[in-house]
């Protein structure tokens, strides 16, 4: 059955460093969405990328789907104790399921 | 075995009928949650409960109620069914409700008509 992976499963960065976490499926997808979950709360909708190719970028976060449709890369500029939580990927895979990563741990140290 | 299992896959009713979604984990996990996803894909959660109680109850209809008899088990029921209830429904489940990721059940596609 078609899986996202994702990688790492957790990461540690030093404030201000850059980082980036990678979303990987087995076969092309349909659309392939970003989450955020902060700790003890529920998530958080970032973005949404349907096309071979599409960047999109919000505040320092910036997210790429590759032309294949088969892997997305999460990229966070300059990162900030605010953008630590847990980055899941979710995805539209086929036979109209609906599947998500297993989710990166970020932690940001002062 | 499936970790994190919902049923069923998916719903057609009608306006006005009552329905359940079931969600059954076997990871021994504390938390367990119900999302609703809307049409523009964003996941909202509706209900959080950690050890048979509840923890997070969002604005949400009072048509919706999570029941959990034992904390393997977080079933949905909706009473009165609407067209705006039409949505893919998610369930998940944490070791904790802190710091820690959900695990995902398929979800189940509710269709209103």
């Amino acid at each position: 059955s078609q899986e996202l992976e994702q990688s790492p499963q957790s990461l540690i960065v030093q404030e201000g460093k850059n980082l980036t976490i990678n979303c990987t499926s087995s076969k092309t997808l349909y659309g392939l969405y970003w989450y955020k979950q902060k700790y003890g709360e529920g998530l958080i909708f970032l973005m949404m990328l349907q096309k071979g190719g599409e960047e999109k970028s919000h505040e320092k976060i910036t997210a790429k789907l590759d032309e294949k449709k088969q892997q997305s890369s999460l990229h966070i500029t300059a990162s900030q104790p605010s953008h630590a939580g847990i980055y899941l990927c979710g995805a539209d895979a086929q036979h109209d399921k609906i599947i998500f990563g297993k989710g990166t741990r970020l932690h940001i140290l002062p | 075995d499936t970790a994190v299992s919902q049923t069923p896959k998916y719903l057609v009713t009608q306006m006005g009928n009552d329905k359940s979604i079931k969600c059954e984990q076997n990871l021994g996990h504390d938390t367990m949650y119900w999302y609703k996803q809307d049409s523009k894909k964003f996941l909202k959660i509706m209900f959080s409960y950690n050890n048979k109680e509840l923890i997070i109850n969002e604005t949400v209809p009072n048509r919706f109620s999570p029941k959990s008899p034992d904390k393997a088990h977080l079933n949905l029921h909706i009473n009165s069914l609407e067209l705006g209830d039409s949505a893919v429904y998610f369930c998940a489940s944490s070791p904790t409700g802190t710091g820690t990721e959900a695990f995902f059940g398929q979800g189940t596609r509710l269709t209103v008509v």
